[in-house]
């Protein structure tokens, strides 16, 4: 089993709509999660942490739930701009980092 | 634009060349990264620095060697590489007690 597991896509939706993406992680003294965003040919780049209370940032939501362990972003109202890579990141003992595999979103007209 | 800054962005080399890649950061951030990105896949860490000293090494084959010689620089030298060594390699940066990081532009490897 992966450390860090995503849906593994591709989502082709269109403009408007509401799309959800799951990560699992298989280490239960996981400290911090994160997802971040990489376009095609460019680095990664933070989106937003994920909290245990849930966190929300514009059209944005991530939620993690650590009995279940998963994490999961909503993007409402979906816009071209959100076509990208979107990758689960899991922080585990000090600074250890591990990416899951990434899902990728096409938003079209 | 980003904070970490990675130099060259692409290289050229052979499998008998020595190189090195740079990366620099002037957020005050303590620790530093270094990934490996092959096409198609996540970032895979390779080493760690914090505080300027090696904390994680990933089991990376000694033909990378990393070096940190103060807390704004971190160098990749290479030397020997394979053709399979071919791909992104990304710098991160992130404050000590805070671990979102930051990703360099990264420089695109090319090994022949």
């Amino acid at each position: 089993r992966k450390e860090v597991e995503q849906d593994p896509g591709p989502f082709n939706v269109p403009e408007g709509a509401t799309v959800a993406f799951n990560c699992t992680y298989s280490n239960s003294a996981s400290q911090s999660f994160f997802w971040y965003r990489q376009d095609c040919r460019k680095e990664p780049k933070l989106l937003m942490s994920v909290y245990s209370s849930g966190n929300e940032d514009g059209r944005f939501t991530a939620q993690l739930n650590r009995a279940s362990q998963y994490i999961s972003l909503l993007i409402r109202d979906s816009k071209l701009s959100d076509s990208a890579t979107y990758l689960c990141v899991v922080l585990t003992g000090g600074f250890k980092t591990i990416f899951g595999a990434g899902t990728r979103l096409f938003v079209k007209a | 634009d980003t904070e970490v800054t990675q130099t060259p962005k692409h290289l050229v080399m052979g499998m008998t060349n020595k190189k090195s890649l740079k990366c620099e950061q002037h957020m005050g951030h303590r620790a530093m990264y270094w990934y490996k990105q092959k096409a198609k896949k996540p970032p895979e860490l390779m080493f760690v620095y914090s505080y300027e000293k090696l904390s994680i090494n990933e089991s990376v084959p000694s033909r990378f060697s990393p070096e940190c010689p103060n807390s704004s620089l971190l160098n990749l030298h290479l030397h020997a590489l394979q053709p399979e060594d071919s791909a992104l390699y990304l710098c991160a940066s992130s404050q000590g007690a805070s671990p979102e990081a930051f990703f360099g532009q990264g420089t695109r490897l090319t090994v022949v």
